[in-house]
């Protein structure tokens, strides 16, 4: 069981917009920056977001974060083919004193 | 550019000890955080454990408290995860992280090595 709650599974066709939500408490989300990954099958995850809303110059902008609350979401827009992925959010936690992931949501993109 | 390569895994027998390097290279490694993350295949990812740039702090997760150990060697531009009294629920792919910018224990991890299995088995 996963302290941040994330859907197992998402999907979508190509051109569509998905969103993937990440829901945590006020000891994790709720005060804390929330990082989102990207991880293609058989490869290392890659940072997809971070800071809730920043993106690294090498991610496309169709890739975007939020956050309000204590819950956070990712929105891919145009989708695509290579977005097929498994995707997780992570967030500092401060009861834990450590850091803590959702349990990962896989994207089809039919 | 930035990389990092871990190395040392492999089968253990449970209640064995195991150390996991990750060598840096391309950026100052004394200037950043380093994180453990490990992944059981085919699952979610988990993580490990934190140390700050100098090595003077360190967290854990509750899971590995007093079994692992996490230490690193400026001079080597190296980061090590010492294993003891290792379970069959440590096998996984461990992953090391540099963490990005400012706040050395963040979960801003970027970039991830390629990975390191693990498997205790006996």
């Amino acid at each position: 069981q996963s302290v941040l709650t994330q859907p197992p599974s998402a999907s979508g066709t190509p051109g569509q917009r998905v969103t993937i939500s990440c829901s945590g408490s006020s000891s994790n989300i709720g005060t804390n920056y929330v990082y989102w990954y990207q991880q293609l099958p058989g490869t290392a995850p890659k940072l997809l977001i971070y800071r809730n809303n920043q993106r690294p110059s090498e991610v496309p902008d169709r890739f975007s974060g939020s956050k309000s609350g204590t819950s956070a979401s990712l929105a891919i827009s145009g989708l695509r083919s290579e977005d097929e992925a498994d995707y997780y959010c992570a967030a500092w936690d401060d009861s834990l004193s450590g850091v803590v992931f959702g349990g990962g949501t896989k994207l089809t993109v039919l | 550019q930035v990389q990092l390569v871990e190395s040392g895994g492999g089968m253990v027998q449970p209640g064995r000890s195991l150390r996991l390097s990750c060598a840096a290279s391309g950026f100052t490694f004394s200037s950043y955080g380093m994180h453990w993350v490990r992944q059981v295949p085919g699952k979610g990812l988990e993580w490990v454990a934190v140390i700050s740039n100098d090595g003077s702090y360190k967290y854990y997760a509750d899971s590995v408290k007093g079994r692992f150990t996490i230490s690193r060697d400026s001079s080597k531009n190296t980061l090590y995860l010492q294993m003891s009294s290792l379970r069959g629920e440590d096998t996984a792919v461990y992953f090391c992280a540099k963490t990005g910018g400012t706040g050395w224990y963040l979960p801003w991890f970027d970039p991830w090595g390629q990975g390191t299995l693990v498997t205790v088995s006996s």
